[in-house]
């Protein structure tokens, strides 16, 4: 069935680094692609989105690019801010908002 | 503001006992799915109700029931609840129309603990 993976373990990374948070997955089809993001005792809120071959989502400084050849929809932002902690959760679905999602990734960004 | 409002927002339960979650989907939305979050995982597709006939359901068994209502609102049931159903219920709403989708919103969740 379709699934997601992401990469394992927390992120803590300074004010202003670089953060990437890896992303695959396993669909049949063409499925759309997303990060939602849920910020502590809060439900999830979509971050971006992509939905078809190549296309960039984008949103809130964040970047993702869906890349059909490897499978992959990889999480990037340039400069990370203190309020950017939070949960990051990578999902696909198949077009019927069933929605498949990754384990999540908590990001923890020090001043 | 997403629109989507769950009930309650907290409970505690005895196992063996059967808890009902509420959810209110966003105006003009049709479609409702519920998710079963545990702990430090993340969202795993319950069932999903569009106009108030269930339309597919994951890997959950029957002891996990729904109903959606003519203003698509919606409800989850589970009966004899068991240590591992402790978990967040998330509900999430959107607007299907034939093969299009709109975005689908999330709720705030209801965090179930069952003893």
């Amino acid at each position: 069935g379709d699934s997601v993976t992401q990469m394992e373990g927390p992120v803590t990374l300074s004010e202003e680094a670089f953060l990437t948070i890896n992303c695959t997955y396993t669909a049949t089809g063409y499925p759309s692609l997303f990060w939602y993001v849920q910020y502590p005792g809060e439900g999830l809120q979509l971050l971006l989105k992509a939905t078809k071959a190549d296309d960039k989502g984008s949103n809130k400084g964040f970047e993702a690019t869906y890349r059909k050849e490897t499978t992959s929809f990889h999480l990037e932002k340039g400069s990370v801010q203190v309020s950017d902690s939070a949960v990051y959760f990578c999902a696909l679905s198949a077009g019927n908002n069933r929605l498949a999602f990754g384990k999540g990734n908590q990001v923890v960004v020090i001043p | 503001e997403t629109g989507v409002t769950q009930s309650p927002t907290h409970l505690i339960k005895t196992r063996g006992q059967q808890v009902t979650l509420r959810c209110s989907s966003q105006s003009g939305h049709n479609t409702v799915s519920w998710y079963q979050q545990a702990l430090g995982q993340g969202p795993q597709f319950i069932f999903q109700y569009y106009r108030e006939e269930e339309n597919g359901r994951g890997n959950f068994p029957p002891r996990f029931s729904g109903l959606q209502f003519p203003n698509y609102s919606s409800e989850l049931n589970v009966n004899a609840l068991e240590l591992d159903d402790s978990a967040l219920y998330l509900c999430a709403s959107s607007l299907s129309r034939g093969l299009k989708n709109t975005e689908a919103f999330f709720g705030q969740g209801t965090r179930l603990t069952v003893v």
